[in-house]
């Protein structure tokens, strides 16, 4: 149980194109999905905490207006990468957990963003 | 001070023995202490989690917490290869809304 889908694991593309990744809770209703970015060899950093039907929560220094973030139920978060540049590439993790409290976090197998 | 601290290693034990992880967080609000398996190049994956003070124990896994002390650990009997990752310890803050504080990761190594 608990399995959350993240598409696409990768993806290559041009600077200045914007890019979207699918958050997809498969067997229970995310009532909150959690977006996090991860360099190479550090520690996973949270983006953004979203709950169905409202706006996302973004941590400090995260550009809202850069990473457009839709919960628009509770099975489908998206995250949208906007005018991508080399300095997005990442690695893209999304989580997704239910009820209000004390729950784990189940995590997406991750997205590879490269910008050319 | 990190809110969450652990040792990054690498931790080298042998094959067959006990691997012990250690953990310590400062918010004394800290509720429920988790225990996620990241392998190189792959994202975090659920072992364990713990709510109550002492021993939970799940297979191989043993997750330790003394909230008194702000201590949670994770023991891994048998050690294989394969439980060769980093392991992260995160905590959720009580009325958080499920968001979790992850320290840096330990990265276990396990030796033939």
């Amino acid at each position: 149980g608990a399995v959350v889908s993240q598409h696409p694991s990768r993806v290559i593309c041009k600077s200045g194109t914007s890019v979207k990744i699918e958050c997809r809770s498969l067997d229970f209703q995310a009532t909150t999905m959690f977006w996090y970015r991860q360099f190479p060899k550090q520690s996973l950093m949270l983006m953004a905490t979203s709950n169905e039907g409202s706006k996302a929560t973004y941590e400090q220094g995260v550009e809202k207006d850069k990473f457009l973030i839709n919960h628009a139920s509770l099975t489908l978060s998206t995250l949208t990468v906007t005018s991508a540049h080399p300095e997005d590439s990442s690695f893209y993790i999304c989580s997704a957990s239910w009820g209000r409290g004390n729950q784990p976090q189940h995590f997406g197998d991750g997205t590879r963003l490269s910008i050319l | 001070q990190k809110e969450v601290e652990q040792n990054s290693g690498p931790l080298s034990v042998p094959e067959g023995a006990i691997a012990s992880l250690n953990c310590t967080y400062s918010d004394r609000g800290s509720q429920s202490f988790f225990w996620y398996r990241q392998y190189s190049g792959k994202s975090p994956e659920l072992i364990m989690f713990i709510y109550s003070n002492g021993d939970k124990e799940d297979g191989r896994f043993t997750a330790q917490l003394n909230k008194a002390s702000q201590y949670v650990s994770l023991l891994i009997r048998d050690s294989q290869p394969s439980d060769s990752a980093t392991y992260l310890c995160a905590v959720m803050r009580g009325g958080g809304g499920n968001k979790l504080t992850f320290g840096t990761g330990t990265q276990l190594k396990v030796e033939l």
